[in-house]
């Protein structure tokens, strides 16, 4: 059974760039995409982006200047960089797995990344 | 930007009740859509896909129906661990979500 696990720090200071890792056990990434999203404090819930296993990504158009999605295969792990955050980028960070059109199946248990001066 | 509009904010039933959600599009998705369950302190959990599919492991009770701008999710007969907030989803945005409780 595939399961997702996010890592990274909880804690980012304002302009500096946040780098999570989403590690997949129990399955291969081949074939799938692979996401991540956020959920704010508030409770809204906004796609950031995904990357095929090959390596293609698309992105948020609001988010697509600051984002870098990334995969290594060979690690089983998909990476987010999102650069020049503030306190409006605090928010509880999901990887995903997408099936079908684009609902997501398979989720990490989420990190919540706070940024701070 | 597709955005998607979730009717009512909070839905106010007991357990055995019906209880109908609602999601509109504000142009033609065709058919994609998902919804997804979230109780506190959990991720999001699909419970349909492509607007009427039930996803694995998913209760009978629970069907989603609709098709361009307007969806509805139905749960049959509510059960106690049904009580929860709930997201309707077209590629990539989400709506607001409605808040089913007791």
């Amino acid at each position: 059974q595939v399961q997702l696990q996010e890592s990274g720090p909880g804690l980012v200071k304002t302009s500096e760039t946040l780098s999570l890792t989403c590690t997949v056990a129990g399955g291969s990434m081949t074939s799938y995409y692979w996401s991540w999203i956020r959920q704010f404090p508030g409770k809204g819930l906004e796609w950031i982006g995904y990357t095929y296993y090959s390596g293609s990504t698309h992105y948020n158009p609001s988010l697509k200047s600051r984002v870098t999605i990334s995969v290594d295969t060979s690690k089983n792990q998909f990476f987010l960089n999102l650069t020049s955050v503030t306190a409006a980028d605090t928010a509880i960070y999901y990887c995903a797995r997408i099936v079908g059109a684009s609902a997501f199946d398979i989720w990490g248990q989420g990190t919540m990344v706070s940024v701070s001066s | 930007e597709i955005v998607l509009t979730q009717s009512p904010a909070t839905l106010s039933l007991s357990p055995g009740e019906r209880a109908t959600l609602s999601c509109r599009a504000s142009q033609s998705i065709r058919n994609y859509l998902a919804w997804y369950q979230q109780k506190p302190g959990q991720a999001p959990r699909l419970l349909i896909y492509d607007a009427s599919n039930r996803a694995t492991g998913i209760p009978a009770r629970f069907s989603g129906r609709g098709s361009g701008t307007d969806f509805t999710l139905t749960i049959s007969s509510l059960e106690p661990e049904d009580f929860a907030v709930y997201y309707c989803q077209q590629p990539f945005t989400f709506g607001g979500g409605t808040k089913v409780e007791i």
